[in-house]
């Protein structure tokens, strides 16, 4: 079956130590997205990668990293520096990426990070 | 900056009854508005999407009206059932640095009483 795959489930974090939350998809699609989201907020994007090699950021990218290495995988790491890192993460995807192109995000079941 | 806004947070119907979420969007370029469902340990899934050319569009129990002059568009679900109950989130696509963003509102949790 196709789809996006997100591990863990869940984490734990001690304070200042780096975390990096799994993305797959075996979609062959373009486009692949970090959200956050945390309660009473919608979901707020991280980082974006339209194609290998190239990511941008999104609207609250600070102590964040991602890489787009391969087409099928977009790993985030919440770094040290992130300064509320608990929240429920969400990596999703879109076949296309492009100036005119909208259409459907396909989203992992989500990773949700506890910092102790 | 550009937001969408949702509403209500929470909504709880008698199965049966019909269900109404709004959204209100800022930016008047948006074109796209796609309804996302959030359910706990099935990710979240595109139920319906319109785009701004109509105003109207139905899909079973679920349709979607955009009026774009007030910049409102709304999701409704009628005859509801249990397995409706989940979080709902509204979107609208901003062009944004030569590629399209989404904005989501804030979620409206549906809990469909028996």
């Amino acid at each position: 079956d196709g789809g996006i795959t997100q591990s863990p489930k869940y984490l734990f974090r001690k304070e200042g130590q780096n975390v990096t939350l799994s993305c797959e998809q075996n979609l062959n699609h373009d486009a692949m997205y970090w959200y956050r989201q945390d309660p009473g907020q919608g979901l707020r994007l991280i980082y974006y990668s339209q194609i290998v090699n190239d990511f941008q950021k999104g609207d609250i990218a600070e102590g964040y990293s991602v890489s787009r290495e391969k087409k099928e995988s977009f790993p985030l790491t919440v770094t040290s520096a992130q300064k509320n890192p608990t929240a429920f993460y969400l990596c999703a995807s879109k076949e296309q990426a492009g100036l005119a192109v909208n259409g459907e995000l396909f989203f992992g079941e989500g990773s949700r990070l506890t910092v102790l | 900056g550009e937001n969408v806004e949702q509403h209500p947070s929470t909504l709880s119907v008698q199965e049966g009854d019909s269900a109404v979420i709004k959204c209100t969007y800022s930016d008047s370029a948006s074109n796209y508005f796609p309804w996302y469902k959030q359910e706990l340990g099935k990710g979240s899934q595109l139920i319906i999407d319109i785009r701004s050319n109509v105003g109207e569009k139905k899909d079973q129990r679920i349709a979607v009206t955009l009026n774009k002059t007030a910049k409102h568009f709304s999701l409704h679900i009628t005859e509801t059932q249990p397995e409706d109950s989940a979080v709902y989130f509204c979107a609208a696509s901003i062009k944004t640095s030569g590629t399209y963003k989404y904005i989501f509102g804030t979620g409206t949790r549906l809990k469909v009483l028996a």
